[in-house]
């Protein structure tokens, strides 16, 4: 059982241009949610997280959305560059005290065309 | 910011051996470790959560006494793999997480190549 789904493997977009990444999650007890960026034969490294309290966090191009009714979040980036490139996993938190594991979706690789 | 290290970055060996991975959290103390997997073109695989001081639990489907977790100290934790065969071949991950900070860090990943 997929409690978080990444529906699009990849992703194209044109230099500049704003990428979208989108994520569904299906566990209702999902309370705090991460995007982390992975290169090839590297660890995963974090970008940015939204507590279920919020709708909306921004840290410079990078800006996650909440939608909880619709067990929903993006990730916006904003302009794409080429370093961008890289495969982008959502996941899920359901403690509140951050020792608990996430639940990692099934990953989106972008490409950022020059 | 938090630093996870893994140890060796990548191995080869011989089907029937086992290998030792450790990950090491450097600037920070962790009761918990995660052990991940992840195969080509695919998601991270949760394995086991290292606990210190006591036993690991294991995600379903994870043999225990093939994947042997130690976690001695609240910098350090190790994977073994026993017995490897060519299917253990994969990217293997550790990751941390602070205490009272939701994100979790990710140590570099460790190649594994069983031959």
């Amino acid at each position: 059982d997929q409690q978080v789904k990444q529906n699009s493997p990849s992703l194209s977009v044109q230099e500049g241009r704003i990428s979208i990444l989108n994520c569904d999650y299906t566990n209702s007890m999902f309370d705090y949610f991460l995007w982390y960026k992975k290169y090839p034969a590297e660890g995963p490294t974090f970008l940015i997280s939204i507590s279920s309290i919020k709708d909306k966090n921004e840290d410079g191009r990078f800006t996650v959305f909440l939608n909880k009714s619709a067990k929903h979040l993006s990730l916006h980036i904003v302009p794409s560059q080429p370093g961008d490139s890289a495969v982008y996993f959502c996941a899920a938190n359901s403690n509140r005290f951050g020792n608990e594991k996430l639940t990692f979706g099934t990953g989106t690789r972008l490409t950022i065309i020059p | 910011g938090a630093v996870v290290s893994q140890h060796p970055s990548r191995v080869i060996c011989k089907s029937g051996t086992s290998v030792k991975i450790e990950c090491r959290s450097l600037d920070f103390q962790a009761t918990t470790m995660f052990w991940y997997r992840q195969f080509p073109k695919q998601s991270l695989m949760l394995m086991a959560t290292s606990n210190e001081g006591s036993k690991a639990t294991y995600e379903q489907g994870v043999e225990k006494d093939k994947f042997l977790i130690n976690h001695a100290s609240l910098t350090l934790s190790t994977l073994t793999v026993t017995s490897a065969h060519p299917e253990d071949s994969s990217f293997y991950i550790c990751s941390a997480p602070i205490a009272g900070v939701y994100e979790q860090y990710f140590g570099p990943g460790t190649r594994l190549t069983v031959t």
